[in-house]
């Protein structure tokens, strides 16, 4: 079935550092990509898209491509702060349809601290 | 800017009981769903709700749960005999029916079951 994996975490860097949160997914078919974020106490909250092969997705500094030819969507950042300590989840969903709902599949999460 | 809010934010419950969580979705919003997230593991999707039906359940959504939207406003999940493994973070989102890969998600209510 379609799936996502995402890396282990915590991954901890100081500030200022590079971020690399890699995910790679499984899917038949040709999904949409996503990357949320989760501050404490928040809910999920959209960080960036990508809707078909070579997309690069942006938002606040956050950067990820879509690489159908590895099934990867890696998170990356140059130069991480404090305020992005959170957690980070790699989804998946297929474009709506008539007989699509557009669920979101998840990879299970991967939690940033970036200390000062 | 609008938001999904969930109420409670956390609740215990004693195994077999009925629980029903409660959400509010934002309000030009027509597609609703729920998601949950056992400590530790991947969130999963639940049930997706359009025009008063479910649109789309996973095999996790069998008989003991359900989903209303008694009003205008509120969109619930009910559990009508709770199990020990339905204790889990519940996470409502809401979308537009034209843009269903754009969803916004509440802040999640913690069950508790014991």
């Amino acid at each position: 079935g379609d799936s996502v994996t995402q890396m282990e975490g915590p991954v901890t860097l100081s500030e200022e550092a590079f971020l690399t949160i890699n995910c790679t997914y499984t899917a038949t078919g040709y999904p949409s990509l996503f990357w949320y974020v989760q501050y404490p106490g928040e809910g999920l909250q959209l960080l960036l898209k990508a809707t078909k092969a070579d997309d690069k997705g942006s938002n606040k500094g956050f950067e990820a491509t879509y690489r159908k030819e590895t099934t990867s969507f890696h998170l990356e950042k140059g130069s991480v702060q404090v305020s992005d300590s959170a957690v980070y989840f790699c989804a998946l969903s297929f474009l709506p349809g008539s007989s699509n709902t557009g669920k979101l599949i998840f990879g299970q999460g991967t939690t940033l601290q970036v200390k000062p | 800017e609008p938001e999904v809010t969930q109420t409670p934010s956390h609740q215990v419950t004693q195994m077999g009981q009925e629980v029903i969580l409660r959400c509010v979705p934002i309000s030009n919003h027509l597609y609703f769903y729920w998601y949950r997230q056992i400590l530790g593991q991947k969130v999963e999707f639940l049930v997706s709700f359009y025009n008063n039906e479910i649109s789309e359940k996973s095999e996790i959504f069998d008989d003991q749960f359900s989903v209303e939207r008694p009003d205008g406003s509120n969109f619930t999940l009910k559990i009508r005999s709770t199990k020990l493994e339905d204790s889990a973070m519940y996470f409502c989102a809401s979308s537009e029916v034209g843009a269903r890969d754009e969803q916004f998600f509440g802040p999640g209510t913690r069950l508790t079951v014991l």
